[in-house]
């Protein structure tokens, strides 16, 4: 059974500050993606990364993906209000998309000025 | 494009009713799914699609039933709703015979059982 888990479940931190939020998982696979959601909202698709080393960058998000430690990171660079929410990591485990996307239980992030 | 659409928004039902959650898409994903989200449980996998006419279950199936008669369209039905089905619901859509199968997800669903 494939395991997500995220770390820290919670995350209070002021602005200008960087931070790293990962997220582990139990079983090989080589996709992983983070989502953004706003209260209230649905989710929306931060990064996709296909392939062991992957990184990618959009603004002050930064994802990384490590395929042999079963390890990608989310990093907050400068880290300003806008960026409150509550993200999420999910694993593709079957590769092709086809069973689903296993998610961590999220990460709820706080910007305070 | 609208992408993908759900309805209703928001539902209120009685313990036993049944009811249809729509899920529709407009961009030939070939897969569908549908997934509930509870506070601190992430979101789990009920049921999925992978084409026309062939559906699987997923991590918490029970209590639900799915359809898959045309490519755009992806009904939840909820048979006779308890209490631990009240829940938001999210339907997402993706490619599958071509990368990067990223899920797009729809506004959501909020459902309450009483």
């Amino acid at each position: 059974e494939l395991k997500v888990e995220q770390n820290p479940l919670f995350l209070s931190m002021q602005e200008g500050k960087n931070y790293t939020i990962y997220c582990n998982y139990s079983t090989t696979s080589d996709r992983l993606y983070w989502y953004r959601q706003d209260p209230g909202k649905s989710l929306e698709s931060l990064f996709v990364l296909l392939s062991n080393g992957a990184v990618k960058q959009e603004g002050r998000l930064m994802a990384s993906l490590d395929t042999k430690a079963r390890l990608s990171t989310l990093h907050i660079t400068a880290a300003v209000h806008d960026l409150s929410a509550t993200y999420f990591c999910a694993v593709d485990l079957s590769g092709g998309g086809a069973d689903g996307l296993t998610f961590g239980k999220g990460t709820h992030l706080i910007i305070q000025p | 494009n609208a992408g993908v659409t759900q309805t209703p928004k928001f539902q209120v039902l009685k313990t036993g009713q049944s009811m249809t959650l729509q899920c529709a898409q407009d961009m030939n994903h070939e897969y569908m799914s549908w997934y509930r989200q509870d506070p601190g449980m992430g979101l789990r996998l009920i049921h999925y699609s992978v084409g026309a006419g062939i559906t699987d279950q997923g991590e918490v199936p029970n209590g639900y039933n799915v359809s898959r008669s045309t490519t755009e369209d992806f009904p939840l039905r909820l048979l006779s709703a308890a209490p631990s089905q009240t829940s938001v619901y999210f339907c997402a859509s993706s490619r599958l015979t071509s990368g990067p199968y990223e899920q797009y997800f729809g506004p959501g669903t909020r459902l309450t059982v009483t």
